[in-house]
C-alpha cells in the first residue's frame, strides 16, 4: 500500500520569506494529491492540488509540484503572511483503494 | 461552515462507558469517512460509507462501531475505550467515494478517554 512521508515537522519562515514543503510518495501508480491546511482549532480545508498528468500548478501565492519519476511532490508559498501560520497536510491516493493517505503534517509559524 | 458538523465537539468518558458521535452533511454528498487524528501522527482513516454502504473498514478494534443511516449522516458508537483511543475524531464528506477531489471535514470531536 501507499506510504507518505513529510518533511519537515516544523518549520519557521520571516514574513515575506518563501517556504517549501516537501513529501514521497510509494505507490508509483498514485494519480492524485491533495494539500489540506488546518489552523488551530480547526478543520483540515483542501488549499490545492495536482493530477499525475501535471507537473505543476500555482494558485496565487501557493504552487505544487509533481516529479512522478522521483515520486516526489511538494508545496511552495511565496511572500508568506501570519495568516499561512497553520499544519500542512500532504496526501497521495493508494491505487488500490483510492484512500488518501496523509503524511504526517509540518506545522508553519510565519515570523512577523 | 464548510457544511458538515459534528456533536459534541468535546466528550471525555471513562473506558466503562458507551458514548456515540455525530456526524451531519449538508452538502448532497454521498461518500462519507470517519478520520482519527492523533498528536504527530498521520491522519488515519478508520471507515468509509458509500451510498449508505460500508466500503472500508481500516483495521479498527471492535470497540469503534461505525452506522451510517442515510447519505446524511454518520454516527461512531463507542464502548470500553482505552486511553490511547484519546484523539481528535474527524468526519468528511465527499462528493463519491474512489472519486478525486475535496474531502470536506468536520470541526473535530476530541475526545478524551479516563
Amino acid at each position: 500500500g501507499e506510504n507518505v512521508e513529510q518533511h519537515p515537522s516544523t518549520l519557521s519562515v520571516q514574513e515575506g520569506d518563501s517556504a517549501v514543503i516537501k513529501c514521497t510518495y510509494s505507490d508509483s501508480a498514485s494519480n492524485y494529491f491533495p494539500w489540506y491546511k488546518q489552523e488551530l482549532g480547526k478543520r483540515p480545508q483542501l488549499i490545492i492540488d495536482i493530477r499525475s498528468n501535471v507537473g505543476e500548478k500555482k494558485d496565487q501565492r501557493i504552487a505544487v509540484t509533481l516529479n512522478k519519476t522521483a515520486k516526489h511532490f511538494s508545496l511552495h508559498i511565496t511572500e508568506t503572511q501570519p495568516e499561512d501560520s497553520a499544519v500542512y497536510f500532504c496526501a497521495a491516493t493508494d491505487s488500490g483503494t483510492y484512500k488518501y493517505i496523509f503524511g504526517t503534517g509540518t506545522r508553519l509559524k510565519v515570523l512577523a | 461552515e464548510t457544511g458538515v458538523t459534528q456533536t459534541p465537539r468535546h466528550l471525555v468518558m471513562g473506558m466503562t462507558n458507551k458514548k456515540s458521535l455525530k456526524c451531519e452533511q449538508h452538502l448532497g454528498h454521498n461518500a462519507m469517512y470517519w478520520y482519527k487524528q492523533s498528536a504527530k501522527k498521520p491522519l488515519e482513516l478508520m471507515f468509509v460509507y458509500n451510498f449508505k454502504e460500508q466500503t472500508e473498514n481500516n483495521s479498527v478494534p471492535s470497540r469503534f462501531s461505525p452506522e451510517c443511516p442515510n447519505s446524511s449522516h454518520l454516527f461512531l458508537h463507542l464502548h470500553t475505550l482505552q486511553p490511547e483511543d484519546s484523539a481528535l475524531y474527524l468526519c468528511a464528506s465527499s462528493q463519491l467515494w474512489g472519486q478525486e477531489g475535496e474531502q470536506y471535514f468536520g470541526p473535530g470531536t476530541r475526545l478524551t478517554v479516563t
